[in-house]
């Protein structure tokens, strides 16, 4: 079946604009998950939804960072004003549910602030 | 241990050779272990979420072993191949917590 999609795959963009990234998670997944990756950095958890709950949001660097998911399905993540330190991989991961159950990630979103 | 450590960095190994590498955690309030291997150019793929501490589990030529009670994971990689090669990455997840914390993962390259 399908797996986790990200889109766009690279994303080129000026400092101060703001960028949108979207991930498609596998159907049937309640549990969603936003992690970036900086140069020579592990990854960073930023944001975590599971089905109907308040999101987890504790790992946004900054009030410039949101994230919704639409449906319980479909997670948008927007990064407004951005900074050249906001250039990294953006990975999206999904799970069935929380906890204890492997994670599915997507191929994730090249991010690059010039 | 208040992060997750993995050791060592980067690790070169002859093909057909046997290898393995750590992972720290912290072992107070522990609910799960989770490894990852991630190619260059893939997405991280699962091999393993642990929880049982002395749990070992195996997928082909890959084996990991879990300590919960001092706080480590070791990876196992049975002679080596070059599709091996990849970045291997540890997460640590606390009980009641549903954020994974990741280490910066061991870098392994395989030389034909």
């Amino acid at each position: 079946g399908a797996g986790v999609s990200q889109s766009p795959s690279n994303k080129v963009t000026e400092k101060g604009k703001d960028v949108e990234l979207r991930c498609d998670p596998i159907s049937g997944h309640t549990a969603l998950y936003w992690y970036r990756q900086s140069l020579g950095q592990g990854l960073e958890f930023l944001i975590y939804f599971q089905g109907n709950s308040a999101p987890d949001k504790s790992g946004l660097p900054s009030d410039r960072f949101s994230a919704e998911r639409t449906g319980g399905s479909v997670s948008t993540l927007t990064i407004q004003r951005t900074q050249q330190e906001d250039s990294a991989v953006y990975l999206c991961a999904s799970s069935p549910e929380g906890g204890d159950y492997e994670q599915y990630f997507g191929p994730g979103t090249r991010l690059t602030v010039t | 241990i208040l992060n997750v450590e993995q050791s060592p960095q980067s690790l070169h190994v002859q093909e057909g050779d046997s290898t393995n590498f750590t992972c720290s955690f912290p072992s107070s309030n522990f609910y799960a272990l989770h490894w990852y291997r991630w190619e260059t150019a893939k997405s991280p793929e699962a091999l393993f979420v642990m929880t049982l501490n002395g749990d070992e589990k195996k997928k082909g030529r890959i084996s990991a072993t879990l300590n919960t009670k001092e706080g480590y994971s070791y990876l196992y990689i049975k002679g080596s191949q070059p599709e091996d090669s990849a970045t291997y990455l540890c997460a640590s997840l606390g009980f009641g917590n549903e954020k994974l914390t990741f280490g910066t993962g061991t870098r392994l390259t395989i030389i034909p």
